[in-house]
């Protein structure tokens, strides 16, 4: 069975300083991987996803992630945060015509 | 009007109601979902059709009903609702029921009092 693990409920950083949110799944095969990402009152938005080929995917809203297969993560990235980064976020992984979606992480952005 | 839009975005009801939840998507997608988001739980995956035949149904009460009656509409009729059933429901569609890539609605605040 596939499954998500988003080891942290609940994070905080600074505008202006790097990000990384974690994710690990488990999957039988090479996975279909995703991040998505929810503002308060609103539905998911697709910010990347990995299908194969390079292991570093980039994103919108300059997001970017990296699938590791050895570790099996697929950690999203982000150099700088902006304070209109403060949502949810949704790491999924994707099998044969299912999705299962981690419990998310939320993300605060303090000045 | 592009993506996917649903309607109600709020919605109250008592027990012994009987309501609908609306989901359109202008995207000419084949694939869509309806999804309930509750607190601290992952997204639980609900229904599915593809090309307008239900493909999944995750043991769902039998008080959800679905209905997509053109691959553009979908439907989710509410009936006899208990309190636990208050949650956000999303609807999402792809292009594809393989394609993985959904776009998600706003979704319906569902609060049953």
């Amino acid at each position: 069975a596939q499954s998500v693990t988003q080891p942290d409920i609940h994070i905080t950083v600074s505008e202006g300083a790097s990000l990384e949110l974690r994710c690990n799944y488990s999957y039988g095969a090479t996975p279909y991987l995703f991040w998505y990402v929810q503002s308060p009152g609103q539905g998911l938005q697709l910010l990347l996803k990995y299908f194969s080929g390079d292991t570093l995917v980039q994103g919108i809203k300059g997001f970017e992630a990296e699938f590791k297969r050895s570790q099996s993560s697929f950690n999203l990235r982000k150099p700088s945060v902006h304070w209109s980064d403060a949502a949810e976020y949704f790491c999924a992984v994707g099998g044969y015509q299912k999705v299962t979606f981690g419990i998310g992480t939320k993300l605060q952005v303090i000045p | 009007e592009t993506g996917v839009t649903q309607t109600p975005r709020h919605l109250v009801m008592g027990m012994t109601n009987k309501k609908s939840l609306k989901c359109e998507q202008h995207l000419g997608h084949n694939a869509m979902y309806w999804y309930k988001q509750s607190a601290k739980k992952p997204l639980e995956l609900m229904f599915v059709y593809s090309l307008e035949e239900r493909v999944e149904n995750n043991s769902v009460p039998s008080r959800f009903s679905p209905e997509c009656p053109n691959s553009s509409h979908l439907f989710l009729h509410l009936h006899t609702l208990q309190p636990e059933d208050s949650a956000l429901y999303l609807c999402a569609s792809s292009q594809e029921w393989d394609s993985y890539g959904y776009t998600f609605g706003s979704g319906t605040r569902l609060t049953v009092v």
